[in-house]
């Protein structure tokens, strides 16, 4: 299997602009996880899907923050406006999930969001 | 709630020495406990898990046992390589809310 795919890796933009950040999970998985990762903050939940439903959106910083999973196979994370605080790395994974509970996490490699 | 608390970094160990990150949780239940390790520039990879008490997770070296008396999941290796500098990250799956839990992460680096 491919593993957790993400893209673009990198990303540069200036404040104001929409950013869309893509994912495709591992193929057979039904939850799929945004995460943002900041030195002064570390690794934040922000938002996470069970069958293409979102389930905790708690951790979602604002309304320019927003997700979607339309089908299984693919999951975006958009911010609009961006803004220079929403500089970090974004990391999607995905696993799946048992009645008996969760089964590991598997990330992707990340997308560095630079906003200037 | 749930929650996991590790020990704050960073490390800096020189080749070959013995090596233990504290880990320990508090959770409803019975969660399954995780190590995860980050690379530079890279995302986080599974380390070592292991899902019931008194289990015990082991690659690469590396080994962890689920310590349900002491809520403690430690991380240990007998002797590290310059190649195990990284950020290690220990993690909780609560079974109730399908979640992970992460901890603040660690950061090691070996010196030859």
């Amino acid at each position: 299997d491919a593993g957790v795919i993400q893209s673009p890796r990198h990303e540069v933009t200036e404040m104001g602009q929409e950013v869309t950040l893509r994912c495709k999970p591992i193929s057979g998985h039904n939850s799929l996880f945004w995460y943002r990762q900041t030195m002064m903050r570390g690794l934040e939940l922000l938002i996470y899907f069970n069958n293409n439903v979102p389930i905790d959106d708690s951790g979602m910083p604002e309304d320019r923050f927003s997700a979607k999973m339309p089908n299984a196979s693919f999951s975006t994370l958009k911010i609009q406006p961006s803004e220079p605080r929403d500089s970090a790395v974004y990391f999607c994974a995905s696993s799946f999930i048992r009645d008996s509970g969760t089964d590991t996490q598997y990330f992707g490699p990340g997308t560095r969001l630079t906003v200037l | 709630g749930n929650s996991v608390t590790q020990m704050e970094g960073p490390v800096t160990l020189s080749e070959e020495a013995f090596l233990t990150i504290n880990c320990t949780y508090t959770a409803t239940g019975y969660p399954s406990l995780f190590w995860y390790v980050q690379y530079p520039g890279e995302g986080l990879q599974l380390l070592l898990k292991a899902t019931k008490a008194d289990d015990k997770g082991s690659n690469k070296g590396f080994e962890a046992t689920y310590r349900k008396e002491t809520t403690s999941f430690h991380l240990e290796k007998g002797s590290v390589q310059v190649s195990d500098s990284a950020v290690y990250f220990c993690a909780l799956s609560d079974h109730a809310g399908n979640q992970f839990y992460f901890g603040t992460g660690t950061s090691l680096t070996v010196i030859p």
